[in-house]
């Protein structure tokens, strides 16, 4: 099936610092879909992001679809301890209405 | 709203033994899901229902039943629980198809399998 390849798996930052993961897949997405799961908790969506080239920001949060279709960006800046969690993207298996395949995660430390 | 609650929060069974994961919302969505995550495997699809009276397979079926009788209750049955079920389970319930409508998630049930 579809596989969506997320990196770094893991990556421990200071404070104040930008952070940038991205997404990749080998096949075509309409969707891009990024979620945060912090500690304990169940996943929250971030941003959604439906048009290739589109770029969404949501606070200090910054997706981007790539041009390709093949590839997604998260950026968050000036990092803050409570930015500690595990970031997922995600997307529809096959266009249309069809369930979401998850990435397995960018698991995101922050060192104040 | 209380949004989507799941129960019980913590489970150990032994190999063996069934049980039902409960998973109610109450938004009126008529999508709902099952996922487990694992360490290292991010989150994946179980079972998912698109309407009451609907279920399909995800990924991940084997060893596992649901059944959508009422739009708010979409219920988890483990068989005959083995250790590879040891996981966290995720519900998740969106309006409509996920990719197109938020998708929200419930606080999670961990199960050991012994």
């Amino acid at each position: 099936g579809q596989q969506l390849n997320q990196s770094p798996q893991s990556m421990f930052i200071q404070e104040g610092e930008d952070v940038s993961m991205n997404c990749t897949s080998s096949s075509i997405f309409n969707t891009w879909l990024w979620y945060k799961q912090d500690p304990g908790e169940g996943p929250v969506l971030l941003i959604a992001l439906y048009k290739a080239g589109e770029l969404t920001s949501n606070g200090r949060l910054t997706a981007q679809f790539g041009i390709t279709r093949k590839d997604s960006f998260l950026n968050i800046s000036a990092s803050i301890p409570s930015d500690v969690g595990i970031y997922f993207c995600a997307g529809p298996l096959n266009s249309g209405n069809t369930p979401l395949v998850f990435g397995k995660g960018t698991r995101l430390s922050v060192i104040a | 709203n209380a949004g989507v609650t799941q129960t019980p929060k913590f489970q150990v069974l032994k190999t063996g033994q069934s049980m039902t994961l409960q998973c109610a919302q109450d938004m009126n969505h008529e999508y709902m899901s099952w996922y487990r995550q694992d360490p290292g495997m991010g989150l994946r699809l179980i079972h998912y229902s698109v309407g009451a009276g609907i279920t399909d397979q995800g990924e991940v079926p084997n060893g596992y039943n649901v059944s959508r009788s009422t739009t708010e209750d979409f219920p988890l049955r483990l068989l005959s629980a083995a250790p590879s079920q040891t996981s966290v389970y995720f519900c998740a319930s969106s309006y409509g198809y996920p990719g197109y409508n938020e998708q929200f998630f419930g606080p999670g049930t961990r199960l050991t399998v012994l």
